[in-house]
């Protein structure tokens, strides 16, 4: 089955501590997205790739970092720098760049800090 | 308008009503509008982008229409069923990147 996986489901750390979150896809995108949601927000964009070795800041990029080393992966750090961290976090995909194509999303963690 | 706004922020319906959803975006530099299902406990799934003024899409007994000029658009849901349950996401995109601004969402329940 092509799709977005995301690992773990529920992901508990103490504050401090620096997290990756994992994100992988197998349908063969180039673009890969990172976004953010918060009770009664919309969802965030904390980062972006439109190809292999390359990404860029979204809205709330702040305490995060992200690397793009493979096609179908593209993992998320939250570093101890992140004042807020604690969130439900999604990542996506589309099979290019460009607010024209449609976003594929994987099912979520929801990342809790004490 | 500088963000996506959508109304009403969730709605209560009976099986077999008939109801329709508003999104709000900022006309300027308009390139796509996006409209997402998710449903609780899976992920957000895309029901249509719409990038021209006028346009009109229809999947099943939902449809939506884009005005680019005045910054709106509608999702309609024909006949809700108890499985159209969900929050209802739409998105902008402005400019040539891929930078979507989405909404708060549209919770929407149907009564059996």
């Amino acid at each position: 089955d092509g799709g977005i996986t995301q690992s773990p489901k529920y992901l508990f750390r103490k504050e401090g501590q620096n997290v990756t979150l994992s994100c992988e896809q197998n349908l063969n995108h180039d673009a890969m997205y990172w976004y953010r949601q918060d009770p009664g927000q919309g969802l965030r964009l904390i980062y972006y790739s439109q190809i292999v070795n390359d990404f860029q800041k979204g809205d709330i990029a702040e305490g995060y970092s992200v690397s793009r080393e493979k096609k179908e992966s593209f993992p998320l750090t939250v570093t101890s720098a992140q004042k807020n961290p604690t969130a439900f976090y999604l990542c996506a995909s589309s099979i290019d760049s460009g607010s024209r194509y449609e976003q594929y999303f994987g099912p979520g963690t929801r990342l809790t800090v004490t | 308008i500088l963000n996506v706004e959508q109304s009403p922020q969730s709605l209560h319906v009976q099986e077999g009503d008939s109801t329709n959803f508003t999104c709000s975006f900022p006309s300027s530099n308009f390139y796509a509008l996006h409209w997402y299902r998710w449903e609780t406990a899976k992920s957000p799934e895309a029901l249509f982008v719409m990038t021209l003024n006028g346009d009109e899409k229809k999947k099943g007994r939902i449809s939506a229409t884009l005005n680019t000029k005045e910054g709106y658009s509608y999702l309609y849901i024909k006949g809700s069923q108890p499985e159209d349950s969900a929050t209802y996401l739409c998105a902008s995109g402005s400019g040539a990147t891929n930078k979507l601004i989405f909404g708060t969402g549209t919770l929407l329940a149907v009564q059996p």
